[in-house]
């Protein structure tokens, strides 16, 4: 069963940097694409990046391109998102997404992790 | 790139059936089949209702329908239980670039 775990979230101030984490289990990790989507309080989805599955390929939202870069180690079955330059308006729920397919992009999600950007 | 148009809120008595709209352009909805649906419980995270516009994955209830005519694509539910609350979402590939693009949500209340 697909498991997957954030974590990395808390409180950081404007400007500054966190990283969060996603575990995954239960799955050939290694062989699938991810993607992080984010999802602000009390707002919609908002997908945020994408890393192919030997990382030959990353693509990002407008809204955090420069700032963020997504990596992924698949020795540790884990995806990362650094998050650089934080802004007010990247304070959300941080969810990892799997994609079987191209056709079907966000078939396993997270629990998430909360980033909040305040000072 | 903008949003897809879904509407803000839809409503339905148990047993009856209510069609959720999601509205894009010839450049992201109108451009594949890549289409997807997801429902969302308060504090839990998204979970994947249909795929590849009208694709139910494995163990989603056949009460859950998706089709596409055009720009829009569209989810249906057919016999409305009160477990089917929620927030729902769509979502399209973004044409030619790997972008993906969210509907902004439709509050489903069972009446």
């Amino acid at each position: 069963q697909v498991q997957l775990v954030e974590s990395g979230g808390g409180v950081v101030q404007p400007g500054g940097s966190l990283r969060l984490s996603c575990a995954a289990s239960g799955i050939a990790f290694s062989t699938y694409a991810m993607h992080w989507v984010r999802q602000a309080p009390g707002k919609g989805l908002e997908w945020v990046a994408f890393i192919h599955y030997d990382e030959v390929q990353n693509f990002y939202a407008d809204s955090v391109k420069g700032r963020f870069t997504i990596s992924r180690d698949n020795s540790k079955n884990t995806l990362y998102l650094q998050m650089n330059s934080l802004r007010d308006e990247d304070t959300a729920v941080y969810y990892c997404a799997k994609e079987t397919s191209g056709s079907n992009p966000f078939d396993s999600w997270g629990q998430g992790t909360l980033v909040t950007v305040s000072s | 790139q903008s949003a897809l148009t879904q509407p803000a809120s839809v409503s339905g008595s148990p047993g009856q059936s209510i069609t959720i709209s999601c509205s894009g352009t010839r450049s992201d909805v109108g451009d594949s089949n890549v289409v997807s649906w997801y429902q969302q419980h308060p504090g839990k995270a998204p979970k994947l209702m249909i795929y590849e516009v009208g694709k139910r994955p494995s163990g989603v209830s056949d009460r859950f329908s998706g089709s596409k005519s055009g720009n829009t694509a569209s989810l249906t539910i057919y016999g409305l239980q009160a477990e089917d609350e929620g927030d729902y979402y769509c979502c399209s590939h973004g044409g030619s670039t790997r972008h993906w693009v969210f509907g902004g949500g439709t509050k489903l209340t069972v009446l």
